[in-house]
């Protein structure tokens, strides 16, 4: 069965410095692997995916994650935070084969002050 | 396409009452899951359907919970008799298939007093 473990409930970080929210994975299969943001009152949105082909993903916002399947991480990264940015994000795990079971992690929040 | 829909979006009914929450999936998509989310929990996957079949029910929290998808349009996840702690809110999602992006309803918020 797959998980997802999100190390960090809150990240605090500043206007205009680097973002890290982290996420550890576990699956039994080559995983699907996906972030995503909610922002207050409102669904989800996909930020961005990897599914087997290049690590290192691109998204949306100047968002970024990279695929390390020796560390089964997908962390999520941005070089430099902006205020809208402040919210919640959830790491997400599907197997590749098989049906699609998205699990979701805990969610981090995301705080940046001025 | 509108995307996905529920109704209602917010639902606020006494203990013991019987609620229906409905979700219209975007057109063509093949899975639909339903997704419970409260602060002490997060975000719990209760079932998931995929042309219309349930693939996996472990999520759903006791017996009083049901979901069926009668048609590829349509689901709806009842819980009957209600209870204070099923407060939440539910989200409903559609995909077009494996690997590909969830588009997620705007969800219900329940509130069972």
């Amino acid at each position: 069965a797959q998980s997802v473990t999100q190390l960090d409930s809150h990240v605090s970080v500043s206007e205009g410095t680097p973002v890290l929210l982290r996420c550890n994975y576990s699956s039994s299969y080559s995983p699907s692997l996906f972030w995503y943001v909610q922002h207050p009152n409102k669904g989800l949105q996909l930020l961005l995916k990897y599914t087997s082909a290049a690590t290192l993903v691109k998204g949306i916002n100047g968002f970024e994650a990279e695929f390390k399947k020796s560390e089964t991480s997908f962390h999520l990264t941005k070089p430099s935070a902006h205020m809208s940015d402040a919210t919640e994000y959830f790491c997400v795990v599907s197997d590749l084969t098989g049906f699609q079971k998205l699990v979701f992690g805990t969610g981090t929040r995301l705080l940046v002050s001025p | 396409d509108a995307g996905v829909i529920q109704s209602p979006r917010h639902e606020v009914t006494e203990m013991g009452q019987e609620v229906t929450l409905r979700c219209k999936p975007i057109s063509g998509h093949d899975y639909l899951f339903w997704y419970r989310q409260t602060m002490m929990r997060g975000l719990e996957l209760l079932i998931y359907f995929n042309n219309n079949v349930p693939i996996d029910d472990s999520g759903m929290p006791e017996d009083r919970f049901s979901a069926k998808m009668p048609n590829a349009s349509f689901s709806t996840l009842k819980i009957q008799p209600s209870e204070p702690r099923d407060s939440a809110v539910y989200f409903c999602a559609s995909t077009a298939g494996r690997n590909t992006e969830a588009f997620f309803g705007q969800g219900t918020r329940l509130t069972v007093v």
